[in-house]
């Protein structure tokens, strides 16, 4: 079964810290999501990856293709920042019809 | 613009009710999905719809039907719940075109008693 593993499960930081989450992917994918959760329970799309690198403000994402890996880095993080980030990919393999398949979430909690 | 609009948002039923639960998007995507989310597990795609008028089974279908008769609205129907439905139901909707990202609801939380 296609898998995607995120680390790691919580994260409590400092405001001001910078901040790395993690997400491995298992084979070939067309694409990889990060989106956040906040705490009332809505979900946004941050980036959509397929190589390289994404700045959005103190968010960044890169991804590795060959190592399946990829991870989500805030700078100068804040109290504001507390949410769950999750991590999803679209797998290339024929019948998916590009279904995206989710990590289990990694919650972020920033102390002020 | 409201994007992904679910109702109800919390819903309390018996075991052996039914109930639908409503998706309703004004972005003209075609595709459409219904999600269950389980404390400690990702979210799990119950079924999907590529267009009006067709469906198709996810990862965890059993318990569920769906229609999609107008392209706007997905529906998921619970015909008799269960215990085991108790979770936290989302719905999605994107463009059919390229890598497009998934425009989420806000949830309907729903437990079975």
């Amino acid at each position: 079964k296609n898998e995607v593993e995120q680390s790691p499960q919580n994260l409590t930081a400092q405001e001001g810290e910078f901040i790395t989450i993690n997400c491995s992917y298992s084979v070939g994918i067309s694409a990889l999501h990060w989106l956040q959760q906040h705490p009332g329970g809505g979900i946004v799309s941050l980036f959509m990856l397929s190589s390289g690198k994404k700045k959005h403000g103190r968010l960044i994402a890169t991804i590795n293709i060959q190592e399946k890996h990829s991870s989500l880095h805030i700078t100068a993080s804040h109290p504001r920042d507390s949410a769950v980030y999750i991590c999803a990919v679209r797998y290339n393999y024929g019948g998916s019809q590009g279904n995206l398949i989710f990590g289990k979430g990694t919650k972020l909690s920033v102390k002020p | 613009n409201a994007g992904v609009t679910q109702t109800p948002k919390f819903r309390v039923l018996k075991t052996g009710q039914s109930m639908t639960l409503l998706c309703a998007q004004d972005m003209n995507h075609e595709y459409m999905y219904w999600y269950r989310q389980d404390p400690g597990m990702g979210l799990r795609l119950i079924h999907y719809s590529v267009g009006e008028g067709t469906t198709a089974k996810g990862e965890v279908p059993d318990g569920y039907n769906v229609s999609r008769l107008k392209k706007q609205n997905f529906l998921l129907g619970l015909e008799s719940a269960a215990p085991s439905q108790t979770s936290v139901y989302f719905c999605a909707s994107r463009f059919i075109t390229g890598n497009q990202p998934q425009h989420f609801g806000d949830g309907t939380r729903l437990s079975i008693l």
